[in-house]
């Protein structure tokens, strides 16, 4: 089983909303990561977590605030956020943080900040 | 710094040939890996094909394999047999270090892939 659960799959919120963000793996995975994906574009790296701990923050804005509350879980909590925060965020795992494993990613969640 | 670069922004493809996406790379590691991922319009990154830096062998995973030339700093994909449903975003990708020592994935821009009936 490689699959990583995202949800939910599309979020609509307002600027001045709070929402979460979850993601779930059952692999046994040690490394869980964030990235936000705009249209036509990679994805970039906004957090990375390894065995629970946060690992890489990539400046991110404090209104995006990660949270890992165990090896199998990870969220993202969303506050005050502004509409050219839409996106594709997609969340992944792999085995560990190493040059040489191969990242599994969730389908993504499609937010749209109005 | 890692660095990926995919100098192909669309490819066409008829359906039932091989097709190659380029994909070159930079980084003064000597052990990496290499990575390609397919995005569908549904937005999922689907991990196709893992290349190690001392792998002696091309890897090769069904109809996708990793053309692996180290001195020229490529990891081209192949695609062979083209089919309908390979047409998607594809992008090449590979563990950076960080900072702080933990690796992160880049990615390059990425090749949209349109196969032809």
């Amino acid at each position: 089983d490689t699959e990583v659960t995202q949800t939910p799959k599309h979020l609509v919120m307002g600027m001045t909303n709070k929402k979460s963000l979850k993601c779930e793996q059952h692999m046994g995975h040690r490394a869980m990561y964030w990235y936000k994906q705009k249209a036509k574009k990679p994805p970039e790296l906004m957090f990375v977590y390894s065995y629970e701990k946060l690992s890489i923050n990539e400046s991110v804005p404090s209104r995006f605030s990660p949270e890992c509350p165990n090896s199998s879980l990870l969220n993202l909590h969303l506050h005050a956020l502004q509409p050219e925060d839409s996106a594709l965020y997609l969340c992944a795992s792999s085995q560990s943080t190493t040059a040489y494993t191969e990242a599994f990613f969730g389908q993504g969640t499609r937010l749209t900040v109005v | 710094a890692q660095k990926i670069t995919q100098t192909q922004p669309g490819m066409f493809v008829q359906e039932k040939e091989a097709v190659t996406l380029d994909c070159t790379y930079d980084t003064s590691d000597q052990s990496y890996g290499l990575f390609w991922y397919k995005q569908p319009s549904s937005g999922e990154m689907i991990f196709l094909i893992y290349q190690g830096s001392y792998d002696e062998q091309n890897a090769t995973e069904g109809r996708y394999s990793l053309n692996f030339q180290k001195a020229r700093k490529s990891a081209n994909l192949v695609i062979s047999a083209s089919q309908l449903g390979d047409s998607a975003m594809y992008f090449c990708a590979m563990g950076a270090r960080s900072d702080s020592g933990t690796y992160k994935y880049i990615f390059g821009t990425g090749t949209r892939l349109k196969v032809l009936a």
